[in-house]
């Protein structure tokens, strides 16, 4: 299985302050069609998990745009530009790319 | 618009049997792929079983293989789990998932295993 690491396990970040989470894998997750399945899924506290960026950097309806999904390859990341209240939560990468699909540990992220 | 609702959790005793269901809706069922994915209380997310769309093909996690059956009934637009020989270690929030990448979950049902 490949596993996918996370980083940082624990993000407490200031209103309005930027946020950056990091996604590794020990090998490239482009796909045999060319695409990348890189996605990113969203945990808001005692909600189900909703999928935020998939295929890397593109972001689901309704997503605001402070988030933004970047990387190639093996190293990716999920940045938010000015965090607010509601991106409490935990966030979570999955491969979509090898079998079977694996996630990424978690990120919490949190107002400080 | 797509709707995932799961069904059928509860508690159980270590060693008991359960069945979930997932009804599904706005989309057409037997196009996809489809999972389960569990969530145990404080932990992060970790996937249990897939099953193509036909249903000729089924994958699961080491942790639950022989005892964890997924299926599905196209006609009916719905996906099933049968758990069986329930540990302690299976309690979670079980989350029926499409599996497009993972772009819609359903609201999760509790299953608990305890004495």
């Amino acid at each position: 299985d490949v596993v996918v690491t996370q980083s940082p396990l624990s993000l407490p970040v200031t209103l309005g302050q930027p946020a950056s989470i990091s996604c590794r894998s020990p090998q490239s997750l482009v796909h045999s069609d060319g695409n990348t399945y890189l996605n990113w899924i969203q945990q808001r506290p005692g909600q189900s998990p909703r999928r935020l960026i998939y295929q890397v950097s593109n972001r689901d309806s309704g997503v605001p745009d402070r988030f933004s999904g970047s990387g190639s390859g093996t190293d990716f990341t999920l940045k938010i530009s000015r965090v607010e209240a509601e991106d409490v939560g935990l966030y979570y990468c999955v491969q979509g790319t090898h079998w079977p699909f694996t996630f990424g540990g978690g990120t919490k992220v949190e107002i400080k | 618009q797509v709707h995932l609702v799961e069904s059928g959790g509860g508690l159980v005793w270590p060693g008991g049997s359960l069945r979930l269901s997932c009804a599904a809706s706005g989309f057409t069922f037997s196009d996809y792929y489809m999972s389960w994915i569990r969530q145990a209380p404080g932990k992060g997310l970790e996937w249990v079983s897939y099953i193509s769309g036909v249903g000729s093909s089924k994958f699961y996690a080491d942790s639950v293989r022989g005892r964890f059956s997924i299926s599905r009934d196209n006609a009916k637009n719905s996906l099933y789990l049968q758990m069986n020989s329930l540990r302690v270690e299976d309690t979670a929030v079980y989350y029926c998932v499409r599996v497009g990448q993972f772009d819609y979950w359903g609201q999760g049902t509790l299953v608990t295993v305890s004495s």
